[in-house]
């Protein structure tokens, strides 16, 4: 049953400390997301790639926020430094596109990051 | 810019009541559009779709029409199970534009109660 794998499920780190979470999307997907989800503003896409290629991180805050696919199965989300601001819990996705799919994407479980 | 616009919950119902939850939405093409269904503790799944106007989704008794002249997607059962609790987001995407991401509304929470 193909799944879109997130880790870890769950971090608490202090502030200032590096988080990086990582994602493995489905097996043949070529776009990959990642978006957070918090009570105040809901689901904000951060950022996506297709090809490996990063196509929008226009919602990510680059000075602290980076995010890279090294090979077609890791996707990795870093943070560095982390602030409380940050805790929230971040969603990998993929999808395939095609001239003709429909976008649908596939999600992971989520990380739940709290930063204190 | 794409928009999704949901109705504000939380809602709850009583156990075999009818649910509609609304949602329109702005688009700069022809957007295809989705609802995704939240469990606690979980990631978002797909619970229907549909692709052009007048086109209906439907899945687990749940049933949405796309609705081109009035730019909307509500989503509605006929008969709510206390399983149905969740949080639902409507979505769309517009690759028309190459833009394949999705644009979610804010969630509508629903508690169904025996």
């Amino acid at each position: 049953d193909a799944r879109v794998t997130q880790t870890p499920r769950h971090k608490v780190t202090e502030m200032g400390q590096e988080v990086t979470m990582r994602c493995q999307p489905i097996l043949g997907h070529n776009t990959v997301f990642w978006y957070r989800q918090t009570m105040m503003q809901g689901l904000e896409l951060l950022a996506y790639f297709r090809n490996r290629a990063p196509l929008d991180d226009s919602g990510m805050p680059k000075d602290r926020f980076s995010a890279e696919m090294p090979d077609a199965t890791l996707a990795t989300l870093k943070i560095q430094p982390s602030e409380p601001r940050d805790s929230a819990v971040y969603f990998c996705a993929s999808g395939l596109r095609t001239t003709r799919d429909t976008g649908e994407l596939f999600f992971g479980e989520g990380s739940r990051l709290t930063v204190l | 810019g794409n928009s999704v616009t949901q109705m504000e919950g939380p809602v709850t119902l009583s156990e075999e009541a009818f649910l509609t939850i609304n949602c329109t939405y702005t688009a700069t093409g022809y957007p295809s559009l989705f609802w995704y269904v939240q469990y606690p503790g979980e990631g978002l799944q797909l619970l229907l779709k549909a692709t052009k106007a007048d086109d209906k989704g439907s899945n687990k008794g749940f049933e949405a029409t796309y609705r081109k002249e009035t730019t909307s997607f509500h989503l509605e059962k006929g008969s709510v199970q206390v399983s149905d609790s969740a949080v639902y987001f409507c979505a769309l995407s517009d690759l028309n534009f190459g833009n394949e991401k999705l644009t979610f509304g804010t969630g509508t929470r629903l508690t169904i109660i025996p």
